[in-house]
């Protein structure tokens, strides 16, 4: 199984609305990515997640929070979002480096449009 | 500073081959990567080089030099689902993925 799941495909929010992606994979993956995708350029990471303990946090404002409730899950809880955080947001696993295998594996995305 | 170039698009015919080329220079290097993302979808993974010459997978080749920070995606026998853009991504000192902007291949029959 190398699924990478994500909910809901599409989203739809208000600038004052609080809503929640969500992010599953169930090979065995130790690292999760959280990543922000505008349209023609490439992904830009957001948060890494390696067992279960946030490792990077590239400087994202605090209106995005991440979670990792275990390591199979991932979430990414947005409040107050700008119009200008509308883009289609990506989650990710790989193995951690220490055991390597370094490519990460995508889910479908989910597709943010803050009104 | 960290800079990935790679062709913004190219455009080459069914049947063909078509060779997308990509440079680098970043601060460590622990491998490169090309991915294909179709429009509205999620990267998928294509290759992993980190030593020196070709990796070869079915229709897609991938080649690295890593002396002249030089990797390309080789596409044979192009078919009309190939059309999508690639992304060459580099894995620096710290395991982060450097990404380059992308090149968008457009196949006309």
């Amino acid at each position: 199984d190398t699924e990478v799941t994500q909910t809901p495909k599409h989203l739809v929010m208000g600038m004052t609305n609080k809503k929640s992606l969500k992010c599953e994979q169930h090979m065995g993956h130790r690292a999760m990515y959280w990543y922000k995708q505008k349209a023609k350029k490439p992904p830009e990471l957001m948060f890494v997640y390696s067992y279960e303990k946030l490792s990077i946090n590239e400087s994202v404002p605090s209106r995005f929070s991440p979670e990792c409730p275990n390591s199979s899950l991932l979430n990414l809880h947005l409040h107050a979002l700008q119009p200008e955080d509308s883009a289609l947001y990506l989650c990710a696993s790989s193995q951690v480096y220490e055991t390597g295998g370094y490519e990460q594996y995508f889910g479908p995305g989910t597709r943010l449009t803050v009104t | 500073g960290q800079n990935i170039d790679q062709p913004t698009e190219m455009t080459a015919t069914e049947g063909a081959i078509v060779q997308i080329n990509c440079t680098y220079q970043t601060s460590g290097f622990n491998g490169l990567f090309w991915y294909q993302q179709h429009a509205g979808e999620a990267p998928t993974f294509l290759s992993y080089n980190v030593l020196d010459g070709l990796e070869e997978k079915g229709r897609f080749s991938s080649f690295l030099s890593r002396s002249k920070g030089y990797s390309y995606l080789l596409l044979k026998e192009l078919q009309m689902k190939d059309s999508a853009s690639y992304l060459c991504a580099v894995m620096d000192s710290n395991y982060q993925l450097i990404w380059g902007a992308g090149t968008k291949l457009i196949i006309k029959p």
